[in-house]
């Protein structure tokens, strides 16, 4: 299957502070999705995006569909404790998603 | 429902033994899709379900997993002579589904699979 690299792994900030983590792939995608699973529970989408270039916000969150169709950032401004989880990219193309190995947030009060 | 409904939320059972997990998908969304989800691991691919046709099962483990889906709604994923190994989280997603549209895919909470 087609690989999405997420980075980092995993990030440890206080709270307050700006974040911001992103995917690349070696192969274009039609949707780019940005998920929050918390533990015990399934991810919930955060952010859709749907064009090259599309910089879309959701509150706190801001994400952008790379030009190239390859890549996507998420920023998360201010953060907050309820913040923290994991955090997964995904790329659809055609009848699949494709998904990051997700990036773990703990913010420090 | 409004949802991606999975049942059970937590299963416990002996190596060795069957067992059924359910999905209902959010009403109208034609693809169904099958995720695991081991401790601290992202998700792997397990089967999808588009309309009537055939299921992609490409990412089946072994054939002593096997998944239906009835009516084109509600999905059964099945475990046959569990293993140790099989113990992690499987997510179910549906999705308004087209080859050549945007889409997105909605999870359901998961159930939480143990093998004793």
């Amino acid at each position: 299957g087609q690989q999405l690299n997420q980075s980092p792994q995993s990030m440890f900030i206080q709270e307050g502070e700006d974040v911001s983590m992103n995917c690349t792939s070696s192969s274009i995608f039609n949707t780019w999705l940005w998920y929050k699973q918390d533990p015990g529970e399934g991810p919930v989408l955060l952010i859709a995006l749907y064009k090259a270039g599309e910089l879309t916000s959701n509150g706190r969150l801001t994400a952008q569909f790379g030009i190239t169709r390859k890549d996507s950032f998420l920023n998360i401004s201010a953060s907050i404790p309820s913040d923290v989880g994991i955090y997964f990219c995904a790329g659809q193309i055609g009848n699949q998603f494709y998904f990051g190995t997700g990036t773990s947030l703990t913010v420090i009060p | 429902g409004a949802g991606v409904s999975q049942s059970p939320s937590n299963k416990v059972t002996e190596k060795g033994k069957d067992v059924e997990l359910r999905c209902d998908p959010i009403s109208g969304h034609t693809a169904l899709y099958w995720y695991r989800q081991s401790l601290g691991q992202g998700l792997e691919f397990l089967i999808y379900f588009q309309g009537n046709s055939a299921p992609d099962k490409s990412g089946l483990p072994s054939d002593r997993f096997s998944a239906e889906r009835t009516g084109g709604s509600v999905s059964t994923l099945t475990i046959q002579r569990t293993q140790q190994e099989d113990s992690a989280v499987y997510l179910c997603a549906s999705s308004l589904a087209g080859p050549l549209s945007n889409t997105e895919a909605f999870f359901g909470q998961g159930t939480r699979l143990t093998v004793v």
